[in-house]
């Protein structure tokens, strides 16, 4: 079955370390995204790409970093620059059609909660 | 700043019940809306998306709307079952944005029971 998976669900790190959440895809979607999670609030963009070797800052992206080497993934690297790490993390995926805006569904992996103490 | 807001809050029902859950937008410049499910400690999952040239879409016992005169969309769930159970987000694209735009609300938690 195509669709998106992220590792680990849940990941607990020390402040101050770096940790990297992974992003797989196999629906052949060229746009990937990152987006966090808090209580009380709406999704929010980090990072997203919509072709590989190229990436954008979203609307939170300081304190993160990604790449974009290959198609099907899409990591998230959540550096000790970031102020308020522990959060639920979601990665998407779309197809993405130039000229008309991306009007195809997102699809959603299960996400991977962040805990740093 | 586009801003979305979900209204209510939080829904409890009995099953059976028909239902309307309410999304609307400050900027009414809406070029395209999705719907989504969230259960509890897993990722979205879309349920309708309203294209550009479309007003509604029906799913099933879902039925979405958009008003782009007033920037309002409903999520129409018809025949509520306990399954049904879960957090809906609408999210909408501005009208000159794709995906990377996309502006979420924080959902309205539904319980239906038994």
């Amino acid at each position: 079955d195509g669709g998106i998976t992220q590792s680990p669900k849940y990941l607990f790190r020390k402040e101050g370390q770096n940790v990297t959440l992974s992003c797989e895809q196999n629906l052949n979607h060229d746009a990937m995204y990152w987006y966090r999670q808090d209580p009380g609030q709406g999704l929010r963009l980090i990072y997203y790409s919509q072709i590989v070797n190229d990436f954008q800052k979203g609307d939170i992206a300081e304190g993160y970093s990604v790449s974009r080497e290959k198609k099907e993934s899409f990591p998230l690297t959540v550096t000790s620059a970031q102020k308020n790490p522990t959060a639920f993390y979601l990665c998407a995926s779309s197809t993405y059609r130039q000229g008309k805006g991306n009007n195809s569904p997102l699809h959603f992996g299960n996400g991977t909660r962040l805990t740093v103490t | 700043k586009q801003e979305v807001t979900q209204i209510p809050a939080a829904l409890s029902v009995p099953e059976g019940e028909n239902l309307v859950l309410n999304c609307s937008f400050t900027d009414s410049a809406i070029y395209n809306l999705q719907w989504f499910r969230q259960d509890p400690g897993k990722g979205l999952t879309s349920l309708l998306l309203i294209q550009s040239s479309q007003r509604e879409q029906t799913s099933g016992r879902l039925n979405a709307s958009l008003d782009k005169s007033s920037g309002r969309s409903t999520l129409y769930i018809a025949a509520s079952q306990p399954g049904d159970s879960a957090t809906y987000l609408c999210a909408g694209t501005p009208a000159q944005g794709g995906s990377e735009k996309l502006v979420f609300g924080k959902g309205t938690k539904l319980t239906v029971n038994p």
